[in-house]
């Protein structure tokens, strides 16, 4: 049961261009959500997260959308650089129950130039 | 860097051995976290302690098993190894339970 979906597995956008990442969950009880970049052969790093009382996050380039009703966020980075390219994993949690986090199987982001 | 450091890095071993991954959390996390990923997967939860006492539990084999020392090292035991438990094992710690969670580098086991 994936209860976090990114059905995306690749996305390839113009250097400068906007970035969008999309994430789809289906557990009603997740209240906090995180983003995390990966590069090969390292392990994923936070990168901005979103609590369920709020619909937007920022953090320079990169901001969290959440649309509760829909069950959906998705990541917007503007612009994109190179530097951007990585695999990105959308990750949930309930922080009631327990704190593990529950990943999307990722979106592997190629910046072009 | 994340803080969070993991050996071995690479490791390969035959079915039906044991191995011991090692993680060493960011200096003042209490909280410890091992998550598996398989091939083109996502990570998936293994265990959780805090502070020297597990937490939380995911969908962890009855072949694998963990746990925090005193001085809040951690631990992830792996035996009776078959070919499917080839994966990246990572740890992560936080401070708390609630506090955002930090990654290491990881552990690549093949099992041959």
């Amino acid at each position: 049961d994936q209860q976090v979906k990114q059905n995306s597995p690749s996305l390839s956008v113009q250097e400068g261009r906007i970035s969008i990442l999309n994430c789809d969950y289906t557990n009603s009880m997740f209240d906090y959500f995180l983003w995390y970049k990966k590069y090969p052969a390292e392990g994923p790093t936070f990168l901005i997260s979103i609590s369920s009382i709020k619909d937007k996050n920022e953090d320079g380039r990169f901001t969290v959308f959440l649309n509760k009703s829909a069950k959906h966020l998705s990541l917007h980075i503007v612009p994109s650089q190179p530097g951007d390219s990585a695999v990105y994993f959308c990750a949930a949690r309930n922080t009631g129950t327990a704190s593990k986090l529950t990943f999307g199987t990722g979106t592997r982001l190629q910046v072009t130039l | 860097d994340s803080g969070v450091t993991q050996t071995p890095k690479h490791l390969i071993t035959a079915t039906g051995q044991r191995v011991t991954l090692r993680c060493s959390p960011r200096s003042g996390d209490l909280s410890v976290y091992w998550y598996q990923q398989s091939l083109d997967q996502g990570l998936q939860f293994l265990i959780q302690y805090y502070n020297g006492e597990e937490r939380a539990k995911g969908n962890i084999l009855e072949r694998f098993s963990a746990q925090q020392f005193p001085d809040l090292h951690s631990e992830l035991n792996l035996s009776s190894l078959e070919l499917g438990d080839s994966a990246l094992y990572f740890c992560a710690s936080s401070l708390s339970p609630i506090e955002t969670q930090y990654f290491g580098p990881g552990t690549r086991l093949t099992v041959l």
